[in-house]
């Protein structure tokens, strides 16, 4: 199964922050990752699909890139809203995979 | 507007079965996948497994083969999802999620759109 790691674990930010979160897989996915935003006790919810497609929907200050291994998911501006929890998910190859998820608290 | 709308909350004895449901409403069951994505306390997603409505095939995540059934009722668009010898570890949200694609193209790995509400199950004696 592909691995796929997130950093940091965890970040505290500021509100108006620039804050990025990494997304590195254990082998190539081309472009085929998504990320979800998780907020307590609630379903994940889609941001990010073919590495760098907004979801519908998703306010632009969300932003992802890379291809490969590599990714990045970026708030350019963080509101009070976004703080959560962030996982990215791989669908390049059976099984679907996780990575573990970033928890983005305010400092 | 899509909804995937999950059975209640669960408590049951460890070595027995839990059958989890999810209705959808607002789009086309039968085409779209029907995903299980399980969330222990306080842990990460752990993607369980699927199925295509319209076939009725399912694919299962290796470490639940065995132990996981997901079928799909057509008629009432809903999806069931079942875990049998339940153990401690068990204990954990379980999502339904659609998956981001059509007939045939479901067979192929995809990301999730529309998530259920999440059912909690929690296996205690």
């Amino acid at each position: 199964a592909i691995q796929l790691t997130q950093s940091p674990s965890s970040l505290s930010a500021s509100v108006g922050d620039r804050v990025t979160i990494t997304c590195r897989a254990s082998q190539g996915l081309s472009s085929a990752l998504a990320w979800y935003q998780q907020k307590p006790g609630k379903a994940p919810e889609l941001l990010i699909y073919d590495a760098s497609s907004l979801e519908s929907g998703v306010p632009s200050r969300f932003s992802g890139s890379g291809s490969g291994t590599d990714f990045t998911l970026t708030i350019s501006s963080l509101q009070p809203e976004d703080f959560a929890t962030y996982y990215c998910q791989q669908f390049n190859s059976y099984p679907h995979t996780f990575g573990q998820g970033t928890k983005l608290e305010i400092k | 507007q899509v909804q995937l709308v999950q059975s209640g909350a669960e408590v049951k004895k460890p070595g027995s079965s839990v059958k989890v449901s999810c209705k959808a409403s607002g789009g086309t069951f039968s085409s779209h996948a029907i995903n299980w994505v399980r969330q222990a306390p306080g842990q990460g997603l752990e993607w369980m497994g699927g199925i295509i409505p319209i076939f009725g095939t399912a694919n299962y995540a290796q470490k639940f083969q065995g132990r996981v059934t997901i079928i799909a009722d057509e008629s009432t668009s809903t999806a069931y999802m079942e875990l049998s010898s339940l153990r401690s570890e068990d204990t954990a949200v379980y999502f339904c999620a659609r998956g981001y694609c059509s007939s045939t193209s479901c067979y192929f790995p995809h990301f999730f759109d529309y998530w259920g509400q999440g059912t909690l199950v929690t296996v205690s004696s």
